[in-house]
């Protein structure tokens, strides 16, 4: 099966610089890679996605890129702000709305 | 914001009690899941639902057991509960296909001890 792996598990970052997580998947038949934050209480909810078709998305601060080669893709946060703070995850999985593989997560801290 | 909802939000019970876990959603989505979220943050699929009466385990094994006799609703029972079921229950649901816009929606959770 798919085994998502993502570093780094813990990020802290000054308020202004840039945040970046990186995520490795195994099986090269995955071709949808969402990012999902979780804010503390709640359940994890999409940022941003990808299709294997593509090799980056941008979406106002955030980015995502994707090595198909290499079966990596890593997320981008410019100019983080406070309320960046949250846990992220990356996924994996054969197709879009199909069941997601998970990576280990990362808290991200951004200090004031 | 998703139209997802798990209840209870917590929940604190005995050794070797029934619980079942509630999830629904209105969206009319067809596929549903169950995650199990470690305190050390990591997911893990335990069960999923791709409609109406299919229900499958997922790559985490788990004594809990999960039925789908409505679309909307993928409740998760526990028919004796140990400390060791002690976690973050997750439900999510997302459209069937391979269609754009087919992101999963992620319920609150409930956060379940077993004492």
């Amino acid at each position: 099966g798919e085994n998502v792996e993502q570093h780094p598990s813990t990020l802290s970052v000054q308020e202004g610089d840039s945040a970046v997580i990186k995520c490795t998947y195994s099986d090269s038949a995955s071709n949808y890679f969402p990012w999902y934050k979780q804010e503390l209480g709640k359940g994890p909810q999409l940022i941003i996605d990808i299709r294997s078709n593509v090799g980056e998305k941008k979406d106002q601060r955030i980015a995502v890129t994707l090595n198909k080669t290499a079966k990596h893709f890593s997320l981008h946060i410019t100019e983080t702000q406070p309320e960046d703070s949250a846990v992220y995850f990356c996924a994996a999985s054969k197709a879009a709305g199909n069941k997601l593989t998970f990576g280990g997560g990362t808290r991200v801290l951004v200090k004031p | 914001e998703a139209d997802i909802y798990q209840t209870p939000r917590y929940l604190v019970i005995g050794t070797g009690k029934k619980i079942t876990l509630e999830c629904s959603q209105t969206m009319g989505h067809d596929k549903m899941y169950w995650y199990q979220q470690d305190p050390g943050m990591e997911l893990h699929l335990i069960h999923y639902s791709y409609g109406v009466n299919s229900t499958e385990k997922g790559d985490l094994s788990s004594e809990s057991t999960v039925s789908r006799i409505r679309t909307e609703h993928f409740p998760l029972t526990l028919e004796s509960a140990r400390p060791s079921h002690t976690s973050q229950y997750l439900c999510a649901s997302s459209e069937a296909g391979n269609r754009a816009n087919t992101e999963a929606f992620f319920g609150q959770g409930t956060r379940l001890t077993v004492v």
